[in-house]
């Protein structure tokens, strides 16, 4: 069945450095992904998305990649900040544009100062 | 600025009662999500409601669970005898049209 895993539950970066957050998900016919950031106590707030037919789509300090090819999703931040402390999901779809989203589990990024 | 905002933010009700919770889209779209926490848990997908009909639904919706827009403006979900296990975060999606959802800032949920 469709499942969307990450792969570390927790990930401590320094404030300053790069943090990658990896994900795998199972369903290749999967066609749509997006990253979602949730601090403690609300909703989750769009990060990023991507369609399957790109490899790479950038943002603002963020960088999605997606490689279809091992079934793996990454979220890239760059000169992670305090703010950026966080849990985040990869969530995917499979189907129509209105479909609905698979989550995965969550990872807990926590910035030090 | 929220894409919707969702009433209440928190309730504490007894096991066997009947819940309603709220979401009031900021413009007038067509597609809406109910989605659930629990707590330390993933999201998951419960409903979602377009066109004021049930679009597609998870095997969490089963019959304690409806949804409907009364008014054609608010979305409601209606949890008619609430279980230990529906404890949960209760978020309301939307979207603009596109694949992106928006999420609210959800009801935190308690049943005791």
């Amino acid at each position: 069945g469709e499942s969307v895993g990450l792969h570390l539950p927790t990930l401590s970066v320094q404030e300053g450095d790069n943090s990658i957050i990896n994900c795998a998900y199972s369903n290749s016919a999967s066609d749509y992904f997006i990253w979602y950031k949730q601090e403690s106590g609300k909703g989750p707030q769009f990060i990023i998305d991507i369609r399957s037919n790109m490899d790479k789509r950038q943002g603002q300090r963020v960088t999605v990649l997606l490689n279809k090819t091992v079934k793996h999703l990454s979220l890239q931040i760059a000169a992670t900040q305090p703010g950026d402390s966080a849990v985040y999901f990869c969530a995917e779809k499979l189907g129509g544009a209105n479909s609905k989203l698979t989550f995965g589990k969550g990872i807990t990024l926590s910035v030090r100062p | 600025e929220p894409e919707v905002t969702q009433t209440p933010s928190h309730q504490v009700t007894q096991m066997g009662q009947e819940v309603i919770l709220r979401c009031v889209p900021i413009s007038n779209h067509l597609y809406f999500y109910w989605y659930r926490q629990i707590l330390g848990q993933k999201v998951e997908f419960l409903v979602s409601f377009y066109n004021n009909e049930i679009s597609e639904k998870s095997e969490i919706f089963d019959d304690q669970f409806s949804v409907e827009r009364p008014d054609g403006s608010n979305f409601t979900l209606k949890i008619r005898s609430t279980k230990l296990e529906d404890s949960a975060m209760y978020f309301c999606a939307r979207n603009r049209g596109q694949e992106t959802q928006y999420f609210g800032p959800g009801t935190r949920l308690l049943v005791l």
